[in-house]
């Protein structure tokens, strides 16, 4: 079965960081691209970055160019996101997400999710 | 970036009725269109993906269709499980993807 676990998740300050991971099993890890799929309180989704099976291409929404950065350990079987400069618009629950094989951008398995809260 | 756009956004059916949902992208991206349903503090799911295949379990009564800019997710016949928030979403290009705002299915 396919598990996606985050974690890394909690209230940080404006202009703060803090780096979410996310556990992988149940699949090839390493078969995989991974995304980011974030989500405000009561509002839609929306894509973050994703990241190839080995690491070699990277894309971010324009928006959070800069700020985040998406990463992976195959070894691990996880993928992670390091958020710098957080501000109050960034408060949302974080999803990683599988993308399907050969359908690129296609998100077929969900992590719980973890919660981002910035605020002073 | 393609930007999708989705109606109604609140829709109020019974039991047993078929409702479809619309969604409209900026630009064309041929049928590289999925829809996810989400239920309260719950992740997303996939429901459909290449604008009318249906995901591995998802019961029949829901179906996709449309090519280009235009796509509508039916469901024959509502079922108390399936009162939840739609989602459309292009995956046409590498990036950015992006998604609809959502569609609220609620109980009339």
């Amino acid at each position: 079965e396919v598990q996606l676990v985050e974690s890394g998740g909690g209230l940080v300050q404006p202009g703060g960081s803090l780096r979410l991971s996310c556990a992988a099993s149940g699949f090839t890890f390493s078969n995989y691209w991974m995304s980011w799929v974030r989500q405000a309180p009561g509002k839609g989704l929306e894509w973050v970055a994703n990241i190839r099976e080995d690491g070699s291409e990277i894309y971010y929404v324009d928006s959070l160019k800069g700020r985040f950065t998406i990463s992976r350990d195959n070894a691990k079987n996880s993928v992670y996101l390091q958020m710098n400069s957080l501000r109050a618009e960034d408060t949302a629950v974080y999803y990683c997400a599988r993308e399907r094989a050969y359908n690129y951008g296609l998100f077929d398995s969900w992590g719980q999710g973890t919660l981002v809260t910035v605020s002073s | 970036d393609i930007h999708m756009t989705q109606s109604p956004s609140t829709l109020s059916a019974s039991v047993g009725d078929r409702v479809t949902i619309t969604c409209r992208a900026s630009q064309s991206i041929s049928k590289w269109l999925a829809w996810y349903h989400q239920k309260p503090g719950k992740a997303p799911e996939l429901l459909i993906y290449k604008t009318s295949s249906l995901e591995s379990g998802v019961p029949s009564r829901f179906s996709g269709s449309g090519d280009g800019t235009e796509f509508t997710l039916t469901i024959s016949s509502l079922q108390p499980d399936d009162f939840a928030t739609y989602y459309c979403q292009q995956y046409n290009n590498h990036s950015p993807y992006t998604f609809g705002q959502g569609t609220k299915l609620e109980i009339k």
